[in-house]
């Protein structure tokens, strides 16, 4: 099973918005709801921030959003802050589980 | 509070093996899938394996299968994964996560193995 496909890098400056996007088959994206995202900071475990496409855990800022539209899965984050520098990693369902390859995000 | 705590990694050559240890507290450990999933060094998540709540079923990534086997004791709130013929490119550090269908909600800390002679 390949890898989701995920941008290397998103930079935007403070208070912008940027959108990360999470590219599939039928397979997996295209078929199943349980799209998730985590955030990682260097040296950190991943942090669950959007699960079942868009639905955000309690706890999480309302600046993340998720979507999905076809083969494609996608994660804004408004209003970007200093502290969402990080890795970002979408994962899809599809029989087994299978993780993007990550996008750094850095905030200029 | 949910909590899991890796145990197990380490410095092991090649061909060898290890056993993974995950233990977990503040939730009702047999209601819920546990998965492994390994960062390798400079990479991205990798998910490994997952077990059921119960233990009846399993699922495993190709690139483990025939060597990783995933197990649970619900009665120490634990899940283990038995590492054998273990090559370089296993090395990373394992995660386990709680869950497996739907989402991974709460993570340990991870655990480093590195397979190198």
């Amino acid at each position: 099973q390949s890898a989701l496909a995920q941008p290397a890098s998103v930079s935007g400056s403070p208070g912008q918005s940027i959108t990360i996007s999470c590219t599939g088959t039928s397979s997996d994206v295209g078929s199943f709801n349980s799209v998730s995202w985590y955030q990682q900071h260097p040296g950190k475990a991943p942090k669950l921030i959007i699960y079942d496409v868009s639905s955000r855990p309690s706890g999480v800022s309302n600046r993340f959003s998720g979507s999905k539209s076809g083969n494609t899965a996608s994660l804004t984050i408004s209003g970007l802050q200093a502290e969402d520098e990080a890795d970002y990693y979408c994962s899809s369902y599809t029989t087994t589980r299978i993780f993007g390859g990550g996008t750094k995000v850095t905030v200029l | 509070e949910v909590n899991l705590l890796e145990s197990g990694g380490g410095l092991v050559q090649p061909g060898g093996s290890l056993r993974l240890s995950c233990a977990a507290s503040g939730f009702r450990f047999n209601e819920h899938a546990i998965s492994w999933v390994r960062q390798a060094p400079g990479k991205g998540l990798e998910w490994v394996s997952a077990i059921s709540g119960s233990g009846d079923d399993t699922n495993y990534a190709d690139s483990v299968k025939g060597r990783f086997t995933i197990s649970r004791d619900n009665s120490k709130n634990t899940v283990f994964v038995q590492m054998n013929s273990l090559r370089a490119e296993d090395t990373a550090v394992y995660y386990c996560a709680r869950g497996f269908y739907t989402k991974f909600d709460v993570w340990g800390q991870g655990t480093l193995v590195t397979v190198s002679s």
